[in-house]
């Protein structure tokens, strides 16, 4: 199993402002995967990240208000761009597995005022 | 892509008494993951079943995967409050572990 960390766990932000949310995997990973879990909902992929190379967004996010990075096997970085109230959520990032199944990291909880 | 459809949405229980949710497609699934998230926590991963017909047990939890590979159930025995906690079911997409998340039945059990 992998051991994942994000950083920051919560935070409250201003709209307009941006926030860089940051995911470390304790083992070298192929791919990474960002989810969105809206207050009561169930996770919605954001995209996915491979290392040296752009991540790929799923429909209805693009990369200017998602960007993503992906420096090295073990590390990714989400920002939420120009932040609205609607972008409050659980921002989760997690990892491959084996056999399909996905470990989570703690998840980053945004508030935007 | 392929979708899921999970119910209940939601399911009060009394501690003792047996719980179950269930997913549903309009399509074969090729395989199907249940995850629990407990209040305030992340998901973690239960199981998978790919077999048509498939029945695995983890303790009181007894996961199903229908003869036609379109459904799939969880089943609790017994509930406990540790059992507290929204259960997803998901799929995995031909595109390799891209998983898509039914809406969720959250469980709560009444001491």
């Amino acid at each position: 199993s992998a051991v994942i960390s994000q950083k920051p766990s919560r935070d409250i932000c201003q709209r307009g402002t941006s926030l860089t949310i940051q995911c470390q995997v304790d083992s070298q990973v192929t791919m990474m995967f960002w989810y969105r879990q809206q207050p009561g909902q169930s996770l919605t992929l954001i995209a996915t990240a491979n290392q040296g190379s752009e991540a790929t967004y799923e429909s209805g996010f693009v990369i200017d208000k998602f960007p993503i990075s992906r420096p090295n096997l073990t590390f990714s970085t989400l920002t939420v761009s120009n932040m609205s109230p609607e972008d409050s959520s659980i921002y989760l990032c997690s990892v491959e597995g084996g056999r399909g199944s996905l470990f989570f990291g703690p998840g980053t909880r945004l508030t935007v005022l | 892509g392929q979708q899921v459809m999970q119910i209940p949405q939601y399911q009060h229980v009394q501690e003792g008494e047996d719980f179950t949710t269930y997913c549903n497609s309009s399509t074969t699934l090729s395989n199907i993951q249940w995850y629990k998230q407990r209040p305030g926590g992340h998901p973690v991963f239960l199981i998978q079943l790919v077999k048509s017909g498939e029945v695995k047990k983890q303790k009181r939890l007894t996961f199903q995967f229908g003869e036609a590979k379109k459904n799939s159930s969880l089943h609790i025995t017994a509930t406990q409050t540790t059992d507290v906690g929204t259960y997803f079911c998901a799929l995995l997409s031909d595109r390799s572990y891209q998983l898509t998340f039914g809406k969720g039945t959250k469980l709560s059990v009444i001491p």
